[in-house]
């Protein structure tokens, strides 16, 4: 079956410091893939998504490339700020309109001034 | 938009009692989902609907939990008996049947069985 494989946090950076969560998956045909992020809280909400091959999704100085060839969408961002704080999450959507998303376990980011 | 409301947003209930978990979806949206989220199992898909109607229930842990949607603003997660192990935050998230399927999130339920 479908699976996301994430890398597990937490992880502690500095201000400013450079980020970049792993994420592989395992699927069938073509999925979509997601970033969703989740404030202290709150619910998930969407970060980036991709839909195909080779797509960077973005989003609030955040990317993510869709790489089919070695299956990974990691999460990069240049510069964190405190209010990046959070637990991040990848996902995927199996292709041909079937709804069942697949979450990762999540990665908790603690960001210090 | 409201987003997805879920209600209510926190519960304290003792062993053995029944709760109920409220959740009504973005306006317009085909699908609802129902996650629980603890520690140590991460983020669970327990059910999902589409236009009211159940798809797959195998997330659903055992017979004490139930489910429905009678109609397309308005699901109820069900809880009876409740045990301490239930104890979770509980989400709804709704989507639309078009697009990428992004999922909406509700701000979820707290639950405490004691």
């Amino acid at each position: 079956g479908d699976s996301v494989t994430q890398m597990e946090g937490p992880v502690t950076l500095s201000e400013e410091a450079f980020l970049t969560i792993n994420c592989t998956y395992t699927a069938t045909g073509y999925p979509s893939l997601f970033w969703y992020v989740q404030y202290p809280g709150e619910g998930l909400q969407l970060l980036l998504k991709a839909t195909k091959a080779d797509d960077k999704g973005s989003n609030k100085g955040f990317e993510a490339t869709y790489r089919k060839e070695t299956t990974s969408f990691h999460l990069e961002k240049g510069s964190v700020q405190v209010s990046d704080s959070a637990v991040y999450f990848c996902a995927l959507n199996p292709s041909g309109g079937y709804q069942k998303v697949t979450f990762g376990i999540g990665t908790k980011l603690q960001v210090i001034p | 938009d409201a987003g997805v409301i879920q209600s209510p947003r926190h519960e304290v209930t003792e062993m053995g009692q029944e709760v109920t978990l409220r959740c009504k979806p973005i306006s317009g949206h085909d699908y609802l989902f129902w996650y629980r989220q603890t520690m140590m199992r991460g983020l669970e898909l327990l059910i999902y609907f589409n236009n009211n109607v159940p798809i797959d229930d195998s997330g659903m842990p055992e017979d004490r939990f139930s489910a429905k949607m009678p109609n397309a603003s308005f699901s109820t997660l069900k809880i009876q008996p409740s045990e301490p192990r239930d104890s979770a935050v509980y989400f709804c998230a709704s989507s639309l049947a078009t697009g990428y399927n992004e999922q909406f999130f509700g701000p979820g339920t707290r639950l405490t069985v004691l």
